[in-house]
């Protein structure tokens, strides 16, 4: 099972702010990496594909990069609506989750 | 609209069965393959099962012990996961979810219904 790792836990950043998150694979999962995006009450909504594609409905201040075992999930400037749990998940291997980062208001 | 829709949710009995169903609409289902994925109150998500647009292809994750079972019927663009010999550590929110599959790999997952929670609980 290829294990990922979500730093930090909890991230506290000012709107207006870059946030930057992180995501490791235990093993190479080559590009097949997705950011998903958890507001409260809600399910998870697809965010980043391939490591690095938006999905369709969000803005070009999110950006996902990296191959192999590191991977970053970019938020620029942070928007109010941003403030979320963010999970990465890689399907190069069947499936796993890292535990998620909960990204706080400062 | 395209959405997944889950249902079946509810109170069991440590021990019990449950049968969770998600209707699927505003695409064709019978291209898609399709997964279950919970989450545990307060915690992260938990991929469950797998099943292949025609049904010849199914994979449980190793937790689930064999005490799950995913299905389909795409006549009626429906998916299913039967539940069986539930602990209070299946308490959780179930997802049904649609795979878009990219070549070499499995596919990320690009339609999450809303979820139904179960509890185990006496």
């Amino acid at each position: 099972e290829i294990v990922m790792t979500q730093s930090p836990a909890t991230l506290s950043v000012s709107p207006g702010e870059r946030a930057i998150l992180s995501c490791r694979a235990s093993q190479s999962v080559r590009t097949n990496l997705a950011w998903y995006q958890q507001k409260p009450g809600q399910a998870p909504r697809l965010l980043i594909y391939g490591a690095s594609t938006r999905a369709t409905g969000f803005p070009a201040r999110f950006s996902g990069s990296g191959s192999g075992t590191e991977f970053t999930l970019t938020i620029s400037s942070l928007q109010s609506e941003d403030f979320a749990i963010y999970y990465c998940q890689q399907y190069n291997n069947w499936y796993s989750f890292g535990r998620g980062t909960k990204l706080e208001i400062k | 609209d395209v959405q997944l829709v889950e249902s079946g949710g509810g109170l069991v009995q440590p021990g019990g069965s449950l049968r969770l169903s998600c209707a699927a609409s505003g695409f064709t289902f019978s291209n898609y393959s399709m997964n279950w994925v919970r989450q545990a109150p307060g915690k992260g998500l938990e991929w469950i099962s797998y099943i292949s647009s025609s049904s010849s292809a199914v994979f449980n994750a190793d937790s689930m012990k064999g005490r799950f079972a995913i299905s389909r019927d795409n006549a009626k663009n429906s998916l299913y996961l039967q539940m069986s010999s539930l602990t209070a550590e299946d308490t959780a929110v179930y997802y049904c979810v649609r795979v878009l599959v990219v070549p070499n790999a499995f596919g990320y997952f690009d339609l999450w219904g809303r979820g139904t929670l179960v509890t185990v609980s006496s």
